[in-house]
């Protein structure tokens, strides 16, 4: 069985820091890795995804993510945070058929 | 741009009722899927169906059905609503292969009284 862990329900960060939201997942054979973000009221939009390759992978709106396979680990960063970054994060590993999604990460970006 | 339309933002309805929502893609994929979105509990995955007339279940099948006659159009029921499937419910649609991203809906906020 797949599993994805967010460690934190809530990062706090001050607008123009650096901001990482923390993934670790549990899969048999090779992760197929991804990073949703949902605005209030909205669905979820699709960040980046790890499908092989190199590590570091960039995204959306100056998202990236680093898969680390011995931390089977892939950490969303952003060098400097906005406030419009305010949203609700999800990481989520495909190893079959089906996404399992991580319990999301509240990001707070404040000015 | 892919567009995945559910019928409803909002909908309300009395225990017992059966209770459909309705997805539309219109981008000609293969998979839909069926979330559910709970706090702190992440989307957990109702069903799933790769082709017309084809589903599987997901991780929380109880309590839904679906239905897809056709390609664009993937439909979960509700036979008989109870007040624990009051939820955010997701649709989702993606090409065939593992890697691809699936892409959402805006939601349905669903309450059951």
């Amino acid at each position: 069985a797949q599993s994805v862990a967010q460690p934190e329900d809530q990062v706090n960060v001050a607008e123009g820091n650096p901001l990482t939201v923390k993934c670790t997942y549990s899969v048999s054979g090779n992760p197929y890795l991804f990073w949703y973000v949902q605005y209030p009221n909205r669905g979820l939009q699709f960040l980046l995804k790890y499908i092989t390759g190199d590590n570091l992978v960039k995204g959306s709106y100056g998202f990236e993510a680093e898969f680390n396979k011995s931390q089977t680990s892939f950490h969303l960063k952003k060098p400097s945070a906005l406030v419009s970054d305010s949203a609700l994060y999800f990481c989520a590993v495909n190893a079959g058929n089906m996404l399992t999604f991580g319990g999301g990460t509240r990001l707070m970006v404040k000015p | 741009d892919v567009k995945v339309t559910q019928s409803s933002r909002y909908l309300v309805k009395r225990t017992g009722e059966k209770v459909f929502l309705e997805c539309v893609q219109d981008m000609d994929h293969e998979n839909m899927f069926w979330y559910r979105q709970d706090p702190g509990l992440g989307l957990r995955l109702i069903y799933f169906s790769y082709d017309v007339k084809m589903k599987e279940k997901g991780d929380i099948p109880e309590g839904y059905s679906v239905s897809r006659e056709k390609k664009e159009r993937f439909s979960l029921i509700l036979e008989s609503a109870s007040t624990n499937q009051t939820s955010m419910y997701l649709c989702a649609s993606s090409l065939v292969t593992v890697y691809n991203e699936q892409f959402f809906g805006p939601g349905t906020r669903l309450t059951v009284l």
